[in-house]
């Protein structure tokens, strides 16, 4: 079964600075598919990131990227000049194909605050 | 485009009960995943519907049902419920693929 371990329960940043989020995972499967979801206090879960595994270079979305270490089973969040509205819970997710279902496995989140 | 919406928003029950909860997938979308979400933890997969058939399922109990209508709305229903179905819902809607875009959840209380 596939795991996804997030090391960081809680974490802060100061605005404009930047914060970098861990997550680690394990599976013995080539091809799959991982995720940054971020949840605020409204609840809806938006998705920030994705990363195929075949895909070498690391994915970026404005201000966030991730570093991608396939070999060493690591899927770090980097969130650059940080604002106010990036105050979320993170969670990283991994899917791979499997009869048509992409389920989703979480981590159990890091909670993020930036502080004016 | 309209995205993916859940009713109600939360909903209180006692121990025992039945629930029915209800998610309307986003425009174009044909599948649906349902995810737990206790406090304080990450979401679980309960199950997925593609073209009115369950197409996957996690760790859950058979008390824990859905259905997939024509439109490719979706519910999921809970019997006997425990207090420890006590959780955030969250409905997710796909193409299908692998990008699931979610609903704003229900927050179910079980007393």
């Amino acid at each position: 079964a596939q795991t996804v371990t997030q090391s960081q329960p809680e974490m802060s940043v100061q605005e404009a600075e930047t914060v970098t989020l861990s997550c680690t995972y394990d599976t013995s499967e080539s091809n799959y598919y991982l995720f940054w979801y971020k949840q605020p206090p409204s609840r809806q879960m938006i998705l920030v990131i994705r990363q195929e595994a075949y895909k070498q270079q690391n994915a970026t979305e404005n201000r966030f990227s991730v570093n991608f270490q396939k070999a060493a089973k690591s899927f770090s969040l980097k969130i650059s000049d940080s604002q106010l509205g990036d105050t979320a819970m993170y969670f990283c997710a991994f899917t791979q194909p499997g009869a048509g279902s992409y389920q989703l496995t979480f981590g159990k989140g890091t909670k993020l605050s930036v502080i004016p | 485009e309209t995205g993916v919406t859940q009713s109600p928003t939360h909903l209180i029950k006692t121990r025992g009960q039945q629930v029915t909860l209800r998610c309307s997938s986003q425009s174009g979308h044909n599948t649906v995943s349902w995810y737990q979400q206790a406090l304080g933890q990450g979401p679980q997969f309960i199950f997925q519907y593609y073209r009115e058939e369950e197409n996957g399922r996690g760790n859950f109990p058979p008390r824990f049902s859905g259905l997939q209508f024509p439109n490719y709305s979706s519910e999921l229903n809970v019997n006997a419920l425990e207090l420890d179905d006590s959780a955030l819902y969250l409905c997710a809607s796909s193409f299908p693929g692998v990008e699931q875009f979610f609903g704003p959840g229900t927050r179910l209380t079980v007393l």
